[in-house]
């Protein structure tokens, strides 16, 4: 089976820095995928790792560990803009498609 | 450069009903996937088409069907609607079957009664 677990919430304060995990099993694995909802809107890309190591975009940093079967997803220098839910996805199983986690709300208090 | 889109925003159905959604990928794309989210959440796969055919399925009931047509756009198939299929329905294109990032329509509100 294919599973991935995600804090279902976590809460930060603006400029702050924020990690939230992601920890994936699946009978297959080519990478690790990082997408941004808000509140009734469409998920946005983010990120997408395929090695081990952190990639970074401008705020936002992805981490891989591919041993562990974990990463990771880095938000410095919070904004409220930023309050939204983060989804890691993983595309791996037999047939390369793209599994969701249920999400991390993240909350963030002036 | 217009994005995907869906039609319609929402819609209200009742049990037993069939439902077509409707998704424009975006320009340059030839890859369709269709997921299904329920509140609170993460997307599910249903299935991706690519050059008109389906490609992968997800876990979804063989009432779930879709068709792309020659100008990439892709309709979504609901047959015999159950309270259970009320969700947020997201279409997602990318240029080829393989890419990594998906760009998202803003979904359909499907709600059945």
């Amino acid at each position: 089976g294919q599973s991935l677990e995600q804090p279902s919430e976590v809460t930060a304060v603006e400029g702050a820095i924020v990690q939230m995990n992601c920890t994936y099993q699946t009978s297959g694995f080519y990478g690790l995928s990082w997408y941004q909802q808000h509140d009734g809107g469409a998920p946005t890309f983010l990120s997408y790792n395929a090695l081990d190591g952190l990639e970074e975009t401008g705020r936002f940093s992805s981490f891989l560990s591919r041993s562990d079967s974990y990463g990771y997803l880095l938000l410095q220098e919070l904004q409220m803009k930023d309050s939204a839910s983060y989804f890691c996805a993983v595309r791996g199983g037999s047939n390369y498609q793209l599994i969701w986690g249920a999400g991390t709300k993240l909350i963030i208090k002036p | 450069d217009a994005g995907v889109t869906q039609s319609p925003t929402h819609l209200i159905k009742t049990r037993g009903q069939q439902v077509t959604l409707r998704c424009s990928p975006k320009s340059g794309h030839d890859t369709v996937s269709w997921y299904q989210q329920a509140l609170g959440q993460g997307p599910q796969f249903i299935f991706q088409y690519y050059e008109e055919e389906e490609r992968q399925r997800g876990n979804f009931p063989d009432r779930f069907s879709g068709h792309q047509f020659p100008n990439y756009s892709s309709e979504l198939n609901v047959n015999a609607l159950l309270l259970g299929d009320s969700a947020l329905y997201l279409c997602a294109s990318s240029p080829g079957q393989v890419n990594n990032e998906q760009f998202f329509g803003p979904g359909t509100r499907l709600t059945v009664l």
